[in-house]
């Protein structure tokens, strides 16, 4: 597709459940971020991939939460044993290297654990 | 390491008044910084960007920038605000140092009033 997908778009599980995220990157972007979203509220960075350096994982909040990019495209986010505090928007957004930076943002994968 | 701030957690603006929305940054050389909007229960847009060049740089929306390296500032401005304009902003600067990672601010809340 043209732009960046995430699945699913919405996801209700019960506490204690483990949760997969995916986001499809545009084709060619190097560069993949994960961001979480409470209730409208500023961007909390989890992890960024970029190419094929090590991914910066310095914002992922517990060892529950551990990301992974499959052949430099497919990102799969997930968190084991869910919390209510895991309840957020997860945003993925990617971007190609070798420009001036300019993320794409999918819309997102609202996340309630009850 | 580089980082990004916007001092305001909210704006309002009376409908038809100018409006700025405040970001300051620190680098390390060159910053690259970024406007980013999210609408009511939409994903993050990119409104514009500063590289290089006329430090006034005009972006989607009727939105402009003005970039001010002594004041290590990029405010976002518009003429003339509408109350379609309300949202939430995000100044971000791209971290040279740190792998090109794209920092962001926690966010401005924009409110126009009728």
């Amino acid at each position: 597709g043209a732009g960046v997908s995430q699945s699913p778009s919405n996801k209700v599980t019960e506490k204690g459940k483990d949760v997969e995220l995916r986001c499809d990157p545009i084709s060619g972007h190097t560069a993949l971020y994960w961001y979480r979203q409470s209730l409208g509220q500023g961007l909390e960075f989890l992890i960024y991939f970029q190419g094929n350096s090590a991914p910066d994982k310095s914002g992922l909040p517990s060892d529950r939460f551990s990301a992974e990019r499959t052949g430099g495209s497919v990102s799969t986010l997930t968190i084991q044993r869910t919390q209510q505090e895991d309840s957020a928007v997860y945003l993925c957004a990617s971007s190609f290297r070798r420009d001036t930076g300019e993320l794409f943002f999918g819309e997102g994968s609202r996340l309630t654990v009850l | 390491a580089q980082s990004v701030a916007q001092p305001e957690d909210q704006v309002n603006v009376a409908e038809g008044n100018p409006l700025t929305v405040k970001c300051t940054y620190s680098v390390s050389g060159n910053p690259y910084l970024f406007w980013y909007v999210q609408y009511p229960n939409r994903g993050l847009q990119f409104l514009l960007k500063y590289i290089t060049g006329d430090n006034l740089v005009k972006g989607s929306y009727g939105f402009e920038a003005e970039f001010n390296k002594s004041q290590t500032s990029f405010h976002l401005k518009k003429p003339s605000a509408l109350v379609s304009d309300s949202a939430l902003y995000f100044c971000a600067v791209r971290d040279l140092n740190r792998d090109d990672k794209i920092i962001f601010g926690k966010g401005t809340r924009l409110h126009i009033l009728p």
